[in-house]
């Protein structure tokens, strides 16, 4: 079924720990976002791609790296956890040509 | 800069009323309007949008009206019912195929 995957769902680890949270669609949208979102609060734009080898930084400042090699995936990588980081991250795709978004069921962060 | 303004920030109404919630927009350019609703625990879903070329949209209990010249939106819930109380989020599109949303509001059905 066409839908967007993000692993891991919940995911608690250590401060200094070096993560990588997944995002693949199976939609073939070119556009790809992560947001960052604190339960049922505001969603902020953390980084987003228009296609391969595309990437872009959002309108909130992130510590947070991304990558775009293939199509279908989108991963951000933390290269150093701290606790400031625990919250929800959404990762969202959009066709290309079309403004609507489609999100992820997000990654729970807890950074201890 | 672009934005989106959201108001209210909180509603709460009794089950079977309407609820309105609004939204106003900076960037003329802005020609698409999708609301999105949040159920507690879930992804955000889209449940309604509409273009700037039509001034009213309709889909069973729920509409969506927008006035460009005073650039604002709003959604419209008829006869609310208990699975109506989640976040809704508006929100415009930008400049570079962004999705600007607002801060949401957290509507609340009161039995």
């Amino acid at each position: 079924e066409a839908d967007i995957y993000q692993t891991p769902r919940y995911l608690v680890i250590g401060t200094g720990k070096k993560i990588t949270l997944e995002c693949s669609q199976t939609m073939g949208h070119d556009k790809m976002y992560w947001y960052q979102q604190d339960p049922g609060m505001e969603l902020h734009l953390i980084h987003y791609s228009y296609g391969v080898n595309s990437t872009e930084k959002g309108d909130l400042s992130s510590e947070s790296t991304v990558s775009r090699i293939r199509t279908e995936h989108f991963p951000l990588t933390l290269e150093s956890a701290r606790p400031s980081h625990t919250s929800q991250y959404l990762c969202a795709s959009s066709p290309n040509g079309r403004a609507e978004q489609f999100f992820g069921p997000g990654t729970r962060l807890t950074v201890l | 800069g672009e934005n989106v303004e959201q108001h209210p920030s909180t509603l709460s109404v009794q089950e079977g009323d309407s609820a309105v919630i609004k939204c106003t927009y900076s960037d003329s350019a802005s020609n698409y309007f999708p609301w999105y609703k949040q159920e507690l625990g879930k992804r955000p879903q889209l449940i309604i949008d509409i273009r700037s070329n039509v001034g009213e949209k309709k889909d069973q209990r729920i509409a969506v009206t927008l006035n460009k010249t005073a650039k604002h939106f709003s959604l419209h819930i008829t006869e609310t019912q208990p699975e109506d109380s989640a976040v809704y989020f508006c929100a415009a599109n930008g400049r570079d195929d962004k999705i600007i949303f607002g801060k949401g509001t957290r509507l609340h059905i009161l039995p």
